[in-house]
């Protein structure tokens, strides 16, 4: 069953941990993303990885990081330095390198800090 | 950077009636704008998109229609199911911002039985 799946689904942090949520995608797609979802304020981009071994930062990416080591994997880690990271965590991925095409999402992980 | 401001935050209508979700932006170079349906508890999928050198495009109920000159682009929903009830996510490439894919803020619909 070809997708993108998400772990964990929920997720509790104490203040000051650093926490990493996984992705993998089994759809050979290049592309990869992270979004971050908070009520009222969209879908807001925080890394992508367009091909392995590279990654960029998106809008918000102060306080995460990411690493691309595998085409089929792409994880993200809050670390203790973002100072809300109490959100909905999307991650998606898309066939080819650019951003004109169809965004398959994963079924997202929450993450609430205690 | 690039703001895509979405509008309405909330609309409710009866079943059977329509449903127009608009969204405006400042980026002249922008031309991909696809529309996002999030369920209750679900992920966002892909419901309808149109490029810069199409006006309209329809999809059975659906439709989105773009005004590159006025810079605003609208979802239309015709006669509403309470299966469309979800949050709808309009999004634009900003070249501005290297391509990135900028998504609004989302509008919740609630259609009524």
């Amino acid at each position: 069953d070809g997708g993108i799946t998400q772990s964990p689904k929920y997720l509790f942090r104490k203040e000051g941990q650093n926490v990493t949520l996984s992705c993998e995608q089994n759809l050979n797609h290049d592309a990869m993303y992270w979004y971050r979802q908070d009520p009222g304020q969209g879908l807001r981009l925080i890394y992508y990885s367009q091909i392995v071994n590279d990654f960029q930062k998106g809008d918000i990416a102060e306080g995460y990081s990411v690493s691309r080591e595998k085409k089929e994997s792409f994880p993200l880690t809050v670390t203790s330095a973002q100072k809300n990271p109490t959100a909905f965590y999307l991650c998606a991925s898309m066939g080819q390198g650019s951003f004109t095409g169809e965004l398959f999402f994963g079924e997202g992980s929450r993450l609430t800090v205690l | 950077g690039e703001n895509v401001e979405q509008h309405p935050s909330t609309l409710s209508v009866q079943e059977g009636d329509s449903a127009v979700i608009k969204c405006t932006y400042s980026d002249s170079a922008s031309n991909y704008f696809p529309w996002y349906k999030q369920e209750l508890g679900k992920r966002p999928q892909l419901i309808i998109d149109i490029r810069s050198n199409v006006g309209e495009k329809k999809d059975q109920r659906i439709a989105v229609t773009l005004n590159k000159t006025a810079k605003h682009f609208s979802l239309h929903i015709t006669e509403t199911q309470p299966e469309d009830s979800a949050v709808y996510f309009c999004a634009l490439t900003s070249y501005n911002q290297g391509g990135k894919l900028i998504f609004g803020q989302g509008t919740e619909l609630s259609v009524k039985p």
